[in-house]
């Protein structure tokens, strides 16, 4: 079996304060993990994947996500927030070889002038 | 370029009458995906279709609840007698090869009412 849980359901931060989003996961595989983000009205996109490969990792619009095996964590994060950071972010868990995906419930980051 | 498409974007129906909501994936993506996303919810898996192979219906919440894709194209997501739990955004995904390359690309969404 696999969960995600995204340890805040909100998040409010000052614009070029750094943004930290918490994930835990669990899964009896090794995961592959993948950080989503859905803008209002707009359909999911995805930021960043850890796929074994490296541990950081860097996605788009400067965010990356550090994968720690010894605290089942994949937390996402950004030096500095932008006002067009706001949205709601979903950290995903793959099944190992399955192509089934498991969403966590999502932040939304609010980002204050 | 296209990416994926869904229809209606928004769909208020009463209770009890079936509606059908449609997904265009991205042309060439073996891969698609339907998921719910209630209010204050996370995604909900519904279903998952792989090229010809059998779908992975394991998400559906009741009979109620069914898809197709034809041709290994457009999908079809028929919710029958629905309910007013059923009110939620249905979100739509492809990606071109399950197996290797999970970037999905998602659909705007299906919101539907349930009155």
């Amino acid at each position: 079996a696999q969960s995600v849980t995204q340890l805040d359901s909100h998040v409010s931060v000052s614009e070029g304060t750094p943004v930290l989003l918490r994930c835990n996961y669990s899964s009896s595989y090794s995961p592959s993990l993948f950080w989503y983000v859905q803008h209002p009205n707009k359909g999911l996109q995805l930021l960043l994947k850890y796929t074994s490969a490296a541990t950081l990792v860097k996605g788009i619009n400067g965010f990356e996500a550090e994968f720690k095996k010894s605290e089942t964590s994949f937390h996402l994060t950004k030096p500095s927030a932008h006002m067009s950071d706001a949205a709601e972010y979903f950290c995903v868990v793959r099944r190992g070889s399955a192509r089934q995906l498991t969403f966590g419930s999502g932040t939304q980051l609010t980002v204050l002038p | 370029g296209a990416g994926v498409s869904q229809s209606p974007s928004n769909k208020v129906t009463e209770k009890g009458k079936d509606v059908e909501l449609r997904c265009d994936p991205i042309s060439g993506h073996t891969a698609l995906y339907w998921y719910r996303q209630s209010l204050g919810q996370g995604l909900e898996f519904l279903i998952y279709f792989q090229g010809n192979s059998a779908p992975d219906k394991s998400g559906l919440p009741s009979d109620r609840f069914s898809a197709e894709r034809t041709g290994g194209s457009v999908s079809t997501l028929t919710i029958q007698r629905t309910q007013q739990e059923d009110s939620a955004v249905y979100l739509c995904a492809s990606s071109p090869d399950g197996a290797t390359n999970e970037k999905l690309f998602f659909g705007s969404g299906t919101q539907l009412s349930v009155l």
